[in-house]
């Protein structure tokens, strides 16, 4: 079964930094690109960031968040550093099949900024 | 950034009826658009992509159209499980941007 798990998410004070990670099984992670997507509390859905042969961010989280994987454990992290209150989520994990759209997807981590 | 909007936020439609959902987009995307349905606590999951090809599983009562800035998503009859939260999203340029979201929800 093709599945992605998140994991990592929690409540963290502004200013601070939290790593997420989401496992993936059932496919040939290091063949497809991937993206982070977040959804605030009752909002839409944010692309924030993909990794292929290159690696991109929204402008958002530039300079504060990296994306990066490890194939051998056919995992996707996100490291976000600097957080604001403004980067409280669910954030998704996405498999892209190819187009830039996504085809497979996490069930999310909450992410919760707040002193 | 392409910005993409949806219309209307709302549509209020009774099972059976026919559904007609509008993206646009603030420049052209070809056909370099998805449609993704969500419900809640859930994430969201491919509908279309291409402006108008199913993906795996989906059922024919879903059909997507358009090119260009303007795009359309149909479900022909609505079924019970379809009352969810529909999202455009254009993956023609970096970044890759989202529609706010239109809510289909019974009539």
């Amino acid at each position: 079964e093709v599945q992605l798990l998140e994991s990592g998410g929690g409540l963290v004070q502004p200013g601070g930094s939290l790593r997420l990670s989401c496992a993936a099984s059932g496919f040939t992670f290091s063949s497809y690109a991937m993206s982070w997507v977040r959804q605030a509390p009752g909002k839409g859905l944010e692309w924030v960031s993909a990794i292929g042969a290159s690696t991109y961010y929204a402008d958002s989280v530039k300079g504060r968040f990296t994306i990066s994987r490890d194939n051998s454990k056919n995992t996707l992290y996100l490291q976000m550093n600097s957080l604001r209150d403004e980067d409280t989520a669910v954030y998704f994990c996405a498999k892209d099949f190819g187009y830039h759209a996504f085809d497979i997807w996490g069930q999310g981590t909450m992410v919760t900024v707040s002193s | 950034e392409i910005v993409m909007t949806q219309s209307p936020a709302t549509l209020s439609v009774s099972p059976g009826e026919r559904a007609t959902l509008s993206c646009r987009a603030s420049q052209s995307v070809s056909t370099n658009l998805a449609w993704y349905q969500q419900k809640p606590g859930q994430a969201p999951r491919l509908l279309i992509y291409g402006a108008s090809t199913r993906a795996t599983g989906i059922p024919a009562r879903f059909s997507g159209s358009g090119s260009g800035t303007d795009f359309t998503l149909t479900i022909s009859s609505l079924q019970s499980e379809d009352f969810a939260v529909y999202y455009c999203q254009q993956y023609n340029n970096w970044p890759l941007t989202f529609g706010g979201g239109t809510k289909v929800e019974i009539k």
